[in-house]
C-alpha cells in the first residue's frame, strides 16, 4: 500500500496566489481529513470528509479556505487568496470511519506564502 | 471542553534515562490514541486505549489509560536517540470520528 499521497510536497508562493493541495487517501478508508500545524497553534484539524461529505468544516480559518473531495480516491484544500499567515505544514489522512479509527497520515505540504 | 492538554512541553533526557509524558482531560474519554512524529516527519499512529485502567507495551514503551478514562500517559524506559520526536495524545470527539490531538511533548535525547 502507498499510503496517503499528498502533492505537492513544498509550495513557495507569493501573497494572493491561489493554493491548491491535493491528496489520495489509502484506498478503501472512506474518511478524510485535513489538518494545519504550526509551531504556535500546534495540530488543528480543519476540516474532514465521510464517505465524500464533509461533515464538520469548523476548523477552516476562514472563506479564504476550502475544500472539496469529488471521489473516494481525491481530495484538494484550496486557499485562494493566501497571505503569509497561512505558511505552515497540511496534512492529509485518511482512516476507516469505525473502530478503530487510527488515522494514517500523508507526508504533509509544506506551504511559504511569501 | 473536549481538548486534551499534554505535559511537558518539551523534555530533554540523556540517553538511558526514562521518559514520561501525560495527557490529561476535564471529561471522561472513549479512548485515547498516541502517535509520534519524527522531526520533519509526519504522525504515525503508536496505540489506542480504550479500557479504563489498560496497560499496554511496546518494547520500551508502556501505555497506561487511567482508571477514571480522563488521563493517560506514555512512559519509555532507557530512551535511545531513535525516540526523539513529539508525542501526540489523541480523543475521539463524543459522536464523531475525528480526533482532537494535544499539544504534543517534544523529546530530544542526548547522545
Amino acid at each position: 500500500d502507498a499510503g496517503v499521497i499528498q502533492s505537492p510536497r513544498h509550495e513557495v508562493t507569493e501573497m494572493g496566489q491561489e493554493v491548491t493541495l491535493r491528496c489520495k487517501p489509502i484506498s478503501g478508508h472512506n474518511s478524510l481529513f485535513w489538518y494545519r500545524q504550526t509551531m504556535m497553534r500546534g495540530l488543528e484539524l480543519l476540516i474532514y470528509f465521510n464517505n465524500n461529505v464533509p461533515i464538520d468544516d469548523s476548523g477552516m480559518p476562514e472563506d479564504r479556505f476550502s475544500a472539496k473531495m469529488p471521489n473516494a480516491s481525491f481530495s484538494t484544500l484550496k486557499i485562494q487568496p493566501s497571505e503569509p499567515r497561512d505558511s505552515a505544514v497540511y496534512f492529509c489522512a485518511s482512516s476507516f470511519r469505525g473502530p478503530p479509527y487510527e488515522q494514517y497520515f500523508g507526508p504533509g505540504t509544506r506551504l511559504t506564502v511569501t | 471542553g473536549q481538548q486534551v492538554m499534554q505535559i511537558p512541553q518539551y523534555q530533554h533526557v540523556q540517553e538511558g534515562e526514562d521518559f514520561t509524558t501525560y495527557c490529561n482531560s476535564s471529561t471522561t474519554l472513549s479512548n485515547i490514541q498516541w502517535y509520534k512524529q519524527r522531526p520533519g516527519g509526519h504522525p504515525v499512529f503508536l496505540i489506542q486505549l480504550v479500557k479504563s485502567g489498560e496497560v499496554k507495551k511496546q518494547k520500551r514503551l508502556t501505555f497506561q489509560f487511567g482508571e477514571a478514562k480522563k488521563n493517560s500517559s506514555l512512559h519509555i524506559t532507557a530512551t535511545q536517540t531513535t525516540d526523539v520526536g513529539t508525542y501526540f495524545c489523541a480523543r475521539l470527539q463524543t459522536g464523531a470520528n475525528n480526533l482532537f490531538f494535544g499539544t504534543g511533548t517534544r523529546l530530544t535525547v542526548i547522545p
